[in-house]
């Protein structure tokens, strides 16, 4: 695709359940990220896949986060057990290896209730 | 490892005036150094970046950043402000093939 594409744009769950956010990098880009960018709190990275290499998981802030990278393209982060602090927009970029800049897709708006 | 530090949360100023949000980074390598730009209700895009060579960076709308490798710093600038670029601005850094760090951003409101 033309960009970095985020599903659902919005998302209302409830407090214990599990939800899965979608990204689909830009075509041919080897890197992807994960952030998570709650009111006043900047940019605050989750994760990130690079190629084959095994993903940087070091921003994640509890076990109930997990991500994957299908085939070197799609990724699904996954929080397991909502909570209400988990309420943020969620956002994804890719970037290709030997370009430096990233693109971000528009992002995913979890609210927890 | 690599951290972004912006040093002001906030920056008020009037239509017209020069504006600088400042970035100080941290790295023991060499870094590629971003600018994004968050506008109300809008996704990040690329304000400008510096990879290597002249240390003076143009980007878009107007804006410009200088890195200096001494100071460790890679400070924003415009000339004259108009009320649209009243956003939240993020600086980055990145170490060559590392992952992608920001800092917490400064919310530039622009007056009339």
């Amino acid at each position: 695709g033309a960009g970095v594409s985020q599903s659902p744009s919005n998302k209302v769950t409830e407090k214990g359940k599990d939800v899965e956010l979608r990204c689909d990098p830009i075509s041919g880009h080897t890197a992807l990220y994960w952030y998570r960018q709650s009111l006043g709190q900047g940019l605050e990275f989750l994760i990130y896949f690079q190629g084959n290499s095994a993903p940087d998981k070091s921003g994640l802030p509890s076990d109930r986060f997990s991500a994957e990278r299908t085939g070197g393209s799609v990724s699904t982060l996954t929080i397991q057990r909502t909570q209400q602090e988990d309420s943020a927009v969620y956002l994804c970029a890719s970037r290709w290896i030997g370009v430096t800049e990233a693109f971000f897709g528009q992002g995913t708006r979890l609210t927890v209730v | 490892a690599q951290s972004v530090t912006q040093l002001d949360s906030q920056v008020p100023v009037f239509e017209e005036a020069p504006v600088e949000l400042r970035c100080n980074y941290s790295s023991s390598v060499s870094v590629y150094l971003f600018w994004y730009v968050q506008y109300p209700n809008q996704g990040l895009q690329l304000l400008l970046k510096y990879l290597s060579g002249s240390t003076l960076v143009k980007g878009i709308n107007g804006f410009e950043a200088e890195f200096n490798k001494s100071q460790t710093s890679f400070h924003l600038r415009k000339p004259s402000v108009h009320i649209s670029d009243t956003a939240e601005y993020f600086c980055a850094v990145s170490e060559e093939g590392n992952k992608l760090v920001f800092g917490a951003g400064t919310i530039l409101r622009v007056k009339s």
